[in-house]
């Protein structure tokens, strides 16, 4: 169990530039979140896979952010133009479909400059 | 009204002491509640769970849940400089996913 990995963990891009984290889950946990805190804030959900579908999408996800999963194994977050008000840690988690906790991995960075 | 609320603090105990940790939510119908902790520029870990009301312990933690109140609390007895922190109160509303509060900022003075 090598817990939950994200990549990369630190990003600094231009305003307008795209960018995209990736984040391979616990194996064998089907369920697996993005979350986004900025500073002084508790992590705010983004979005939820079980498997490879995308079961929900919270109002905070704008048009410029997608989220994949394709074979309900790692999943990708793109920020499409990104603004500054994206600069935040971006943090995915995962959870046993049989089990009670959340556990997230060390975040990924995002500094919008 | 926000889901989860949390006294942002910051919380400041002496080493060695009690710290009470506060969180109150607005759905009645949340089902589980979570404790995690946060060091600066870290994700958050899990502390503990709490599903039923009444105390829970674990080691120097114990988490507390009033559901008619819709309350919980954290009490970190002993309190250790390592414990200072930002802890989080999640909450389970039978969704999928947690509501975090904001999280209350520990201070254990040496």
């Amino acid at each position: 169990d090598t817990g939950v990995s994200q990549d990369p963990r630190h990003k600094i891009t231009k305003r307008g530039q795209n960018v995209t984290f990736r984040c391979d889950p616990i194996s064998e946990h089907n369920r697996l979140y993005w979350y986004r805190q900025t500073l002084g804030q508790g992590p705010e959900f983004l979005t939820y896979f079980q498997n490879e579908a995308q079961l929900e999408k919270s109002r905070l996800l704008s048009d410029r952010f997608s989220a994949e999963r394709p074979k309900g194994s790692f999943s990708t977050l793109e920020i499409q133009r990104t603004e500054q008000g994206d600069s935040a840690m971006y943090l995915c988690a995962s959870k046993a479909e049989s089990g009670n906790t959340i556990y997230f991995g060390e975040g990924s960075w995002l500094t919008v400059v | 009204q926000k889901e989860v609320e949390q006294n942002s603090g910051p919380l400041s105990v002496p080493e060695g002491a009690i710290a009470s940790l506060n969180c109150t939510y607005s759905d009645r119908g949340s089902q589980s509640f979570f404790w995690y902790r946060q060091y600066s520029g870290k994700s958050p870990e899990l502390i503990m769970f709490i599903y039923s009301n009444g105390d829970k312990e674990d080691g120097r933690f114990t988490a507390q849940l009033n559901k008619a109140s819709q309350y919980v609390s954290l009490l970190i007895r002993d309190s250790q400089p390592s414990d200072s922190a930002t802890y989080l109160c999640a909450v389970n509303t039978g969704a999928n996913n947690l509501f975090f509060g904001t999280g209350t900022r520990l201070t254990v003075i040496p």
